[in-house]
């Protein structure tokens, strides 16, 4: 079955500090991968999405994330944190029509 | 360019009362639609999707229905509220490879 693995429940970073946000995906052929943000209240906006090539993806607001097939992840990075990045940060598998989330990182940035 | 609109924003209701909440898409065409919903603190939980008019999946038995019927509307319903159904419920589309949400309904059930 289908799994996608948030280790982080919780991470606090300093701004101008740089962030990775880990992801780990369960899935027998390749995924497509996603990653969102969530901001209070608010729905999900897409950051950037894997689906093949080039293994390291560029997103909005600065981030990316690296596909590693032998280690069945996908990290998000951004090299230096502004305050406005705080927010619910979730990542996604896609088999078919159906997308399946993980539990998600809440991230906190400090001044 | 596609635009998904859920209403309405937030929301309180009694226990027992009934609950429709109301998704459009536009600029898109057979779209699949989703319903999910995220508890406070907690992930996303697939409710329903559905890939055509009429045509309704369950991920998670429960108080709830979905129908679809239109095209580009997709309606999350209760017969009877319970507290347990409070939370945060998010629709969202797709056509291809991506998934795009609405606003969200924050439903409180007191």
């Amino acid at each position: 079955a289908q799994s996608v693995t948030q280790p982080d429940i919780h991470i606090t970073v300093s701004e101008g500090a740089s962030l990775e946000l880990r992801c780990n995906y369960s899935y027998g052929a390749t995924p497509y991968l996603f990653w969102y943000v969530q901001s209070p209240g608010q729905g999900l906006q897409l950051l950037l999405k894997y689906f093949s090539g080039d293994t390291l993806v560029q997103g909005i607001k600065g981030f990316e994330a690296e596909f590693k097939r032998s280690q069945s992840s996908f990290n998000l990075r951004k090299p230096s944190v502004h305050w406005s990045d705080a927010a619910e940060y979730f990542c996604a598998v896609v088999t078919g029509n159906q997308f399946y989330f993980g539990t998600g990182t809440s991230l906190t940035v400090i001044p | 360019s596609q635009t998904i609109h859920q209403w309405p924003a937030t929301l309180v209701q009694p226990v027992g009362s009934p609950l429709s909440l109301e998704c459009t898409v536009e600029g898109t065409s057979n779209p699949n639609l989703y319903w999910y919903r995220q508890a406070a603190g907690r992930g996303l939980q697939l409710l329903f999707y559905s890939v055509g008019i009429g045509q309704i999946s369950s991920e998670v038995p429960q108080n709830l229905s979905a129908s679809r019927p239109q095209d580009r509307q997709f309606i999350l319903s209760s017969k009877k509220l319970l507290l347990s159904d409070s939370g945060f419920y998010l629709c969202a589309w797709s056509v291809g490879r991506g998934l795009f949400f609405g606003s969200g309904t924050q439903l409180s059930v007191l």
